[in-house]
């Protein structure tokens, strides 16, 4: 069945660089793509950036200078890479499957989340 | 970017009808899809997709859930509501990069 799971250091110092692999099984990254959705302590849900099933990449303006991500399709896996992490990146972070529905795309399975506090 | 609102929260009895909106800052909508989708996130959970293209259930749904909507007001309707489904109800839309989400919707049992 289709899943997908986040892991990566739950806690980062400030100034450094956080690195989160999501791990899918069930479908193909060159079928499907992935983004990346994070959720800060009781707030609500904050597109980061998705790589397509052709590999192209699209980011949240608001974090392109410092995000990055890329995949290995041999593996299954999708890597995010944030640089400079400040207070206010600590959140949830998932990784979520998107589907394409001819001109429509959602996001129809996600993973559980890994908790990423970032400390001062 | 696209801007989606929506209450923050609503009270509702077990066993009547949750009325949840969701309104965009421009048309989601194009001459063949409305592109809004509704997720559902229950406490210490991550969402689960509900409601896709507005009105079409997603797998595993229960058919209390429904959506409808065009243009820039869509709604998702839990009719009745049960008490699994104390949750927070986000909308997003796909009509544009990038795909943004609502501030989610609380539902609560009065």
């Amino acid at each position: 069945q289709v899943q997908l799971k986040e892991s990566g250091p739950v806690l980062v110092q400030a100034s450094e660089t956080l690195s989160l692999t999501c791990t899918v099984s069930g479908f193909s990254l060159t079928n499907y793509g992935v983004i990346w959705v994070r959720q800060p302590p009781g707030k609500g849900l904050e597109w980061m950036g998705i790589i397509w099933r052709n590999g192209n990449t699209d980011y949240n303006s608001a974090l392109k200078s410092r995000l990055s991500i890329n995949r290995d399709t041999s593996k299954s896996q999708v890597f995010l890479k944030m640089n400079s992490l400040q207070t206010d990146d600590t959140a949830i972070y998932y990784c979520t499957r998107v589907r394409i529905n001819y001109g429509s795309y959602y996001f129809d399975y996600w993973g559980q989340g890994v908790m990423v506090t970032v400390s001062s | 970017d696209i801007v989606l609102t929506q209450s923050p929260a609503l009270a509702v009895s077990l066993g009547q009808r949750a009325t949840i909106s969701c309104r965009a800052s421009q048309s989601v909508s194009t001459s063949s899809y409305n592109l809004m989708h509704w997720y559902q996130q229950k406490p210490g959970e991550q969402p689960k997709l509900l409601i896709y293209d507005a009105s079409n259930l997603a797998s595993g749904i229960p058919v209390r859930f429904s959506g409808s909507g065009s243009g820039t007001d869509f709604t998702l309707t839990i009719n009745p509501v049960q008490a699994d489904d104390i949750a927070t109800y986000y909308c997003q839309q796909s009509r544009e990069l990038p795909p943004t989400f609502g501030s989610g919707t609380k539902l609560e049992i009065k």
